[in-house]
């Protein structure tokens, strides 16, 4: 079965910090799509990155930064410097091709000015 | 349309009430996804529309839930007798033909609230 794991319900930083959102998968399938989504308070899913299960090489995007390592099942999401605009609920998402994306309970992060 | 529509973006009803919530998704999606995202939850997948077919509708909840989608385009989730823990935000998503890479595409979601 397809599971993912958001550990962390609620993240307060101040700004400028750097914070780390954990994700933790389950799946048996060796092919599979790892996300992240962002939904700001407007509601909308905002997508941010995809990252396939072959390629686990780290991805840095301005402030943003991935960490995949297949041999802890995790896909973690770290925000450098961060700023008030960050302040969303983050999802971590699972896709193998037979099944919809699959979704972690998501991770409340509120950055305080 | 720019991006997928959702309407109504609220609708209160009353308990044992019927409701329609519809999505236009972006115009050349084939595939069109239900989601609904209760109070402290994750995204709950509903159901999933190819064209018009639903090859998986394995999380409609009860049968009181259906969907269809009609055209390849628009889709109705309809609620029979609602009661108050159907009470949730309802989003459509949908991607492009090519659903390998599992990208999707939200609206802003119909939130309902069942008195």
């Amino acid at each position: 079965a397809q599971k993912v794991t958001q550990a962390q319900t609620e993240i307060s930083v101040v700004e400028k910090e750097d914070v780390t959102l954990d994700c933790v998968y389950e799946t048996r399938d060796t092919t599979y799509y790892l996300f992240w989504y962002k939904q700001p308070p407007s509601g909308e899913l905002v997508f941010l990155i995809r990252r396939n299960s072959f390629d686990e090489q780290n991805e840095i995007s301005g402030r943003y930064s991935w960490n995949f390592q297949k041999s802890t099942s995790s896909f973690n999401f770290t925000i450098t410097a961060s700023q008030v605009v960050d302040s969303a609920v983050y999802f971590c998402a699972l896709y193998s091709g037979n099944t919809p994306l699959v979704f972690g309970k998501g991770t409340r992060l509120s950055v305080i000015a | 349309g720019a991006g997928v529509s959702q309407s109504p973006s609220n609708k209160v009803t009353e308990k044992g009430k019927d409701v329609e919530l519809r999505c236009d998704p972006i115009s050349g999606h084939t595939a069109l996804y239900w989601y609904r995202q209760s109070l402290g939850q994750g995204l709950e997948f509903l159901i999933y529309f190819q064209g018009n077919s639903a090859p998986d509708k394995s999380g409609l909840p009860s049968d009181r839930f259906s969907a269809e989608r009609t055209g390849g385009s628009v889709s109705t989730l309809t609620i029979q007798r609602t009661q108050q823990e159907d009470s949730a935000v309802y989003l459509c998503a949908s991607s492009f033909p090519a659903v390998n890479t599992g990208e999707l595409f939200f609206g802003e979601g119909s939130r309902l609230t069942v008195l």
